[in-house]
């Protein structure tokens, strides 16, 4: 089964700074989909960034952009600007490319941002 | 384009009671999944449904049940409430089976006393 680890709970930035999310997985597969989802207070689930583990090439999406190392398993979240709207749960997430298990979640980060 | 809606959004019920939750996927979204969020565990996926079959399901005991109807719109069941049922309950809907993005609903919050 596919694991994923988000290995800081908590993390703290000062506004327009950058942070970097840090995300690791494990799998033997060699096709599937990597995403970034940002919970904030109300609950609801966005979909912040996604990646496709074929593609070398890093996602990116305006401030949001991926650093993704397939070989070491890694797929970090860079923000850069931080806004205080950023401020919520991130989560990394994991899907095959046959989709059998639905998403894989880590367990979360949760971003603070300092004004 | 309207998202995706579940209702209701808060629910609570006592222990051994019967519960059933409601998603609507966004317009022409044919793929309707279901996850679970609590604190202890995060987010698990408990099942998905396409073509008013279900394709996958999490490991989750078989309290948990749900369907899909022709237009997509999915329940989800849980029987013989037990505490730890308590949770965070997501609907996520995709274009298509297998379809690499997802785009998740508000929620329903379900507290069982």
């Amino acid at each position: 089964a596919q694991t994923v680890t988000q290995s800081q709970p908590e993390m703290s930035v000062q506004e327009a700074e950058t942070v970097t999310l840090s995300c690791t997985y494990d799998t033997s597969e060699s096709d599937y989909y990597l995403f970034w989802y940002k919970q904030p207070p109300s609950r609801q689930m966005i979909l912040v960034i996604r990646q496709e583990a074929y593609k070398q090439q890093n996602a990116t999406e305006n401030r949001f952009s991926v650093n993704f190392q397939k070989a070491a398993k890694s797929f970090s979240l860079k923000i850069s600007d931080s806004q205080l709207g950023d401020a919520a749960m991130y989560f990394c997430a994991y899907r095959s490319f046959g989709g059998a298990d639905g998403l894989t979640f880590g367990k979360g980060t949760h971003l603070i941002i300092q004004p | 384009k309207a998202g995706v809606t579940q209702t209701p959004r808060y629910l609570i019920k006592t222990r051994g009671q019967q519960v059933t939750l409601s998603c609507s996927p966004i317009s022409g979204h044919r793929s309707v999944s279901w996850y679970q969020q609590t604190p202890g565990q995060g987010l698990q996926f408990l099942f998905e449904y396409f073509s008013e079959t279900q394709r996958n399901k999490g490991n989750f005991p078989g309290r948990f049940s749900g369907r899909q109807f022709s237009n997509s719109r999915s329940e989800m069941n849980v029987s013989t409430l037990e505490l730890g049922d308590s949770a965070l309950y997501l609907c996520a809907s995709s274009l298509a089976y297998q379809h690499n993005e997802q785009f998740f609903g508000p929620g329903t919050r379900l507290t069982v006393l």
